[in-house]
């Protein structure tokens, strides 16, 4: 069985200040983890994924996320943030033909 | 022009109506996905298509059906619908070289539907 939970549903953070989105993961195979972001009435768009290889995974924008087995989690991170970061993010796991998206983390930022 | 690209963007029907959206694509992508996403549900997978002989359920496939019609289309359809049906819809294709679960997914714009 797999499950993803993102552990906030809304983040506010001011701009220049770091990004921290937390997900965390149960799954009884070696996961695939993702991180997508959705613009305002846009589609999903890939940020970065873990796909066994590096832990740690530098994504677009200046987003990484680092996986932790020991911990089962994946969070996402950017060391400032820009107001076009204002967007909601999605953790997906996938494994055991498989895909389940997490609820979802609404990101606020404020000028 | 979008890679992957839904019609309509946005439709309100009437319960028990059948509706039909599309999904066309032109990044030759083997693989293709239907999604509903409902607010604070994330998204929820429908149907997927690994080819245009393969299809297969997703998690909430009931009330809903498919058709690939050929490798860049896949529709999705809602022969009778209900007012749970409302929700936003998108598609996605991914590449499909190799091992699915490593696939980066592919999003089209989403369909807005109402079902009153």
């Amino acid at each position: 069985a797999q499950s993803v939970t993102q552990l906030d549903s809304h983040v506010s953070v001011s701009e220049g200040t770091p990004v921290l989105l937390r997900c965390n993961y149960s799954s009884s195979y070696s996961p695939s983890l993702f991180w997508y972001v959705q613009h305002p009435n846009k589609g999903l768009q890939l940020l970065l994924k873990y796909t066994s290889a590096a832990t740690l995974v530098k994504g677009i924008n200046g987003f990484e996320a680092e996986f932790k087995k020991s911990e089962t989690s994946f969070h996402l991170t950017k060391p400032s943030a820009h107001m076009s970061d204002a967007a909601e993010y999605f953790c997906v796991i996938t494994g055991g033909f498989k895909t389940i998206f997490g609820a979802g983390t609404r990101l606020f930022v404020k000028a | 022009d979008a890679d992957v690209t839904q019609t309509p963007r946005n439709r309100i029907t009437k319960t028990g109506k059948r509706i039909m959206l599309e999904c066309s694509q032109t990044k030759g992508h083997d693989r293709m996905y239907w999604y509903r996403q409902d607010p604070g549900l994330g998204l929820r997978l429908i149907y997927y298509s690994f080819d245009v002989k393969d299809i297969n359920k997703g998690e909430i496939s009931d009330g809903y059906s498919v058709s690939r019609q050929a490798q860049a289309k896949f529709s999705l359809s809602l022969e009778s619908a209900i007012p749970n049906q409302t929700a936003l819809y998108f598609c996605a294709t991914s590449e499909g070289k190799g091992d699915w679960s490593t696939d980066t997914q592919y999003f089209g714009p989403g369909t807005r539907l109402t079902v009153l």
